[in-house]
């Protein structure tokens, strides 16, 4: 089955620290995945795709297919990176969503 | 307007009203998407329309009623609803096609509270 989990409803880390957001999927082809955010009271945006291996404001994620995942890290915390974070699995031309970390930077 | 727009932002409605969700997309993209989004649950897929037509029903009550009448379009019928139908419903699209899934983009979307 398709399948993306989070397993951390929230994660809570001091600016400055690093952060890892886990994400492990389940998919039987040849995966293309997502990382989304939505900062408070904007709308859902996607933050990187794994095809582009770029980094967007600071983050990372390395598909990994050995072990089926695809973290979201970042070396350094910013207050302003505090949000919901989804990681999102391509499927027939729709996205199977995991349920989402929600990031907390503390000052 | 640009992106992905959503009216109404708010709406609150009784349990026997009908009201309807619209979306609106200007970005050319050929599929849309109704998502819905409790607090503490996963964001969940009800419709897609590729080109218009309805490719997924994820066992949507049938209170829920969509309607795509062209590809920059899509509206989402209610009547009769629960209190747990309360939440945000988020309006995407994508340019699918290519084999490959391409990014959605997010309206605001609409905060709904059935009393």
């Amino acid at each position: 089955a398709q399948r993306v989990t989070q397993p951390e409803k929230l994660l809570s880390v001091f600016k400055g620290a690093p952060v890892e957001l886990k994400c492990n999927y389940s998919y039987s082809g040849s995966p293309e995945l997502f990382w989304y955010v939505q900062y408070s009271r904007q709308r859902l945006q996607l933050l990187l795709r794994h095809i582009s291996r770029e980094s967007i404001k600071g983050f990372t994620a390395d598909l990994n297919k050995g072990e089926t995942s695809f973290h979201l890290k970042k070396p350094f915390a910013q207050e302003e990176d505090s949000a919901m974070y989804y990681c999102a699995l391509g499927s027939n031309y729709q996205l199977i969503w995991g349920a989402g970390t929600k990031l907390i930077i503390k000052p | 307007e640009t992106g992905v727009t959503q009216t109404p932002r708010h709406l609150v409605m009784g349990m026997t009203n009908k009201k309807s969700l619209k979306c609106e997309q200007h970005l050319g993209h050929n599929a849309m998407y109704w998502y819905k989004q409790s607090a503490k649950k996963p964001l969940e897929l009800m419709f897609v329309y590729n080109f218009k037509e309805q490719t997924e029903n994820n066992s949507v009550p049938s209170r829920f009623s969509p309607e795509c009448p062209n590809s920059s379009h899509l509206f989402l019928h209610l009547h009769t609803l629960q209190p747990e139908d309360s939440a945000l419903y988020l309006c995407a699209s994508s340019q699918v096609g290519g084999g490959r899934n391409n990014e959605q983009f997010f309206g605001p979307g609409t905060r709904l509270t059935v009393l």
